[in-house]
């Protein structure tokens, strides 16, 4: 079974620019959740969606978004970049059936804000 | 607030045993998950605790005490691979995963 999969790897703008980042789940996962990891920061939850519906929200603002398609792919959105959303994003995916499922991460995006 | 903590860094000799500790406050408890995350690379899973107790595999164990908000995740016969930041995330009573910051485990031969 292939993995979880995330393009592009790197990705380097500039402020005030917007950002679309990619995610492709495994396959039979419904649920795909996003991820934002700085150093010293950990993960911080930015959302989670389920069949094409957000299903759950982290405490970032609404420049950050998020959708997902009918296969479970999920793009993740970030308008007017700022010099402080330079991380690695990561996104995980699980059968969404469960609370308790394990997640399995993708590689991660890492976005460079000039 | 929710809360996770763990030591930033530890350092360990290879073939010896370590163990990183995980407290935390959080808005309910549903379970506890640790995961390894090399650098530059993805975190992969290594073990999930709800109930008190340990869990082992193989040269991995989990311990669990819900009652003292505390977990800790113990690695025997240290391998050089071992080398790798590990994270702990508490699922809070909304089955969101609250993380901590990651013990960043240095082996030395």
């Amino acid at each position: 079974k292939a993995g979880v999969t995330q393009t592009p790897r790197y990705l380097i703008k500039t402020r005030g620019q917007q950002v679309t980042l990619s995610c492709s789940p495994i396959s039979g996962h419904r649920s795909v959740s996003w991820y934002q990891q700085t150093p010293g920061q950990g993960l911080q939850f930015l959302f989670e969606y389920f069949s094409e519906t957000q299903r759950n929200k982290g405490n970032f603002p609404g420049r950050f978004s998020g959708r997902q398609f009918s296969n479970s792919r999920s793009e993740m959105n970030v308008s007017t970049l700022e010099l402080g959303d330079s991380a690695l994003y990561l996104c995980a995916s699980s059968s969404g059936t469960g609370h308790t499922d394990t997640q399995y991460f993708g590689p991660g995006t890492r976005l460079t804000v000039l | 607030g929710q809360n996770i903590d763990q030591p930033t860094e530890m350092t360990a000799t290879e073939g010896a045993i370590v163990q990183i500790n995980c407290t935390y406050q959080t808005s309910g408890f549903n379970g506890l998950f640790w995961y390894q995350q090399h650098a530059g690379e993805a975190p992969t899973f290594l073990s999930y605790n709800v109930l008190d107790g340990l869990e082992e595999k193989g040269r991995f164990s989990s311990f669990l005490s819900r009652s003292k908000g505390y977990s800790y995740l113990l690695l025997k016969e240290l391998q050089m691979k071992d080398s790798a930041s590990y994270l702990c995330a508490v699922l809070d009573s909304n089955y969101q995963l609250i993380w901590g910051a990651g013990t960043k485990l240095i082996i030395k031969p």
